[in-house]
């Protein structure tokens, strides 16, 4: 049972070039998530998904797309990379299909950096 | 959307000394969860804490759901108990987890 998995852990990309963070969970949990940690901010959330072919928009999803074609997967999608999304990227899973109701399970994270 | 404030947001205790944590939050929750930030990054959920108190070992929690806040609790504390505490609450409904600032813990030999 690995829990929750994010790979790359790390990644520079230059300004303008696309890349998928994946995110990949074995506990068969319904709810996955996506948050951005940035220094002082705390961490925000950008996507999540409360099943298979189910997405939803977090607190700040401009810039990123994902889609959620199986349980295990989330991919998480830059689309044009910009240094602002320069950030610790973490993906988080859930049991509970209710995004308010579970405990919340982390990825390791990604570092991000953008050129 | 709801509002979550921690504090304090620094901390720094001698090794053996016991901490207490707050977190308030702007409205009522079907959810609050405390998470430890290890130096190296890893999030580790240390509560699920709707409301009640939980203790595992050392560390324990509080949550009054009805005043809005809740609070962690560090006894003896450990130079591996270094790093940032999150607190994170959701209202009802189908709405997600918002996180506090965290406090950031240092605990010195």
């Amino acid at each position: 049972n690995a829990g929750v998995t994010q790979t790359p852990k790390f990644q520079v990309l230059k300004t303008g070039q696309s890349m998928t963070l994946q995110c990949a969970q074995d506990m068969n949990h319904e709810y996955m998530s996506w948050y951005r940690q940035d220094p002082g901010m705390g961490l925000r959330l950008i996507h999540y998904s409360v099943g298979a072919g189910i997405t939803d928009q977090g607190e700040v999803p401009n810039g990123y797309n994902v889609s959620r074609s199986t349980t295990e997967d989330f991919p998480l999608r830059l689309l044009s990379a910009a240094p602002s999304q320069t950030s610790v990227y973490f993906c988080a899973s859930s049991y509970e299909r209710h995004v308010n109701t579970g405990e919340l399970f982390f990825g390791e994270g990604s570092r991000l950096t953008v050129l | 959307g709801i509002q979550v404030e921690q504090s304090p947001p620094d901390l720094i205790l001698q090794e053996g000394a016991n901490s207490t944590l707050r977190c308030n939050f702007s409205d009522s929750v079907n959810n609050l969860q405390w998470f430890h930030q290890n130096p190296w990054g890893q999030l580790i959920n240390l509560f699920y804490i709707p409301s009640g108190t939980k203790q595992n070992g050392r560390l324990s929690a509080t949550t009054v759901a009805t005043e809005r806040y809740s609070l962690l609790y560090i006894s003896s504390s450990q130079t591996t108990d270094s790093g940032v505490y999150f607190c994170a609450a959701a209202r009802s409904g189908n709405t997600p987890l918002v996180f506090g600032k965290g406090t950031r813990l240092s605990v010195i030999a």
